[in-house]
């Protein structure tokens, strides 16, 4: 079975930190999400990779940047996290030739 | 662009009673997957169709594509309490390596 996992189920942070979320797949995917999802919004791509050091914008990156320095793991930074970045995130990888997305856990992280 | 709709975004519904849960969708694609996601947990792999025509059953739940009319639907059949939970529809866009979701439908399921 495909497993992602993340690196946190619950974080608390103060405004103005620096936030690390870390994710991790151990089925050799190529592709790798994160997400943040928030009540009557849905599920909202943030950034997406498809390659070691690759890396895309997703839908609304601003305030958000990402890492992936090796195949399995792909890093969600906030750079100065914010009150209105309290959200559930959720990681998801994917293989190259097919796109059904598995999906961590989720962090569930709450900025004061 | 890619727009994807489902219909209800609520629904409410009695045990033993039938319903179905529609996910539209604006552009072509062969390849639509559904998800389940229960209150504070990740989205679950439900369903994945690869083809017009395809459909998949699982217990209660019954997942068909037409690709024509660019429509999949979710049926439920004599609903139990335990199929409470928010499901989600996810289309392949062409040529790329991410999904666009739906909204999400809140099904409740009442004794």
């Amino acid at each position: 079975d495909v497993k992602v996992t993340q690196s946190s189920r619950y974080l608390v942070k103060r405004t103005g930190e620096k936030v690390f979320l870390e994710c991790v797949q151990d089925m050799d995917h190529e592709n790798m999400f994160w997400y943040r999802q928030d009540p009557g919004l849905g599920l909202r791509l943030i950034y997406f990779s498809y390659d070691v050091k690759m890396k895309e914008k997703g839908d609304i990156p601003e305030g958000y940047s990402v890492s992936r320095e090796k195949k399995e793991r792909f890093s969600l930074i906030l750079e100065s996290a914010s009150t209105n970045q309290t959200s559930m995130y959720l990681c998801a990888s994917s293989s190259g030739s097919f796109n059904e997305q598995f999906f961590g856990p989720g962090t569930r992280l709450t900025v004061l | 662009e890619l727009k994807v709709e489902q219909n209800p975004l609520f629904l409410s519904m009695q045990e033993g009673k039938n319903y179905t849960i529609y996910c539209n969708y604006s552009t072509t694609s062969d390849r639509l997957y559904w998800y389940r996601q229960d209150p504070g947990k990740s989205l679950e792999s439900l369903f994945v169709l690869l083809s017009n025509g395809a459909v998949k059953q699982e217990g209660r739940l019954m997942a068909s594509l037409d690709t024509k009319a660019r429509l999949s639907t979710l049926h439920i059949t004599a609903a139990v309490h335990d199929l409470s939970a928010t499901y989600f529809c996810a289309v392949d866009m062409k040529g790329a390596q991410k999904l666009v979701f739906g909204q999400g439908t809140r099904l409740t399921i009442n004794p």
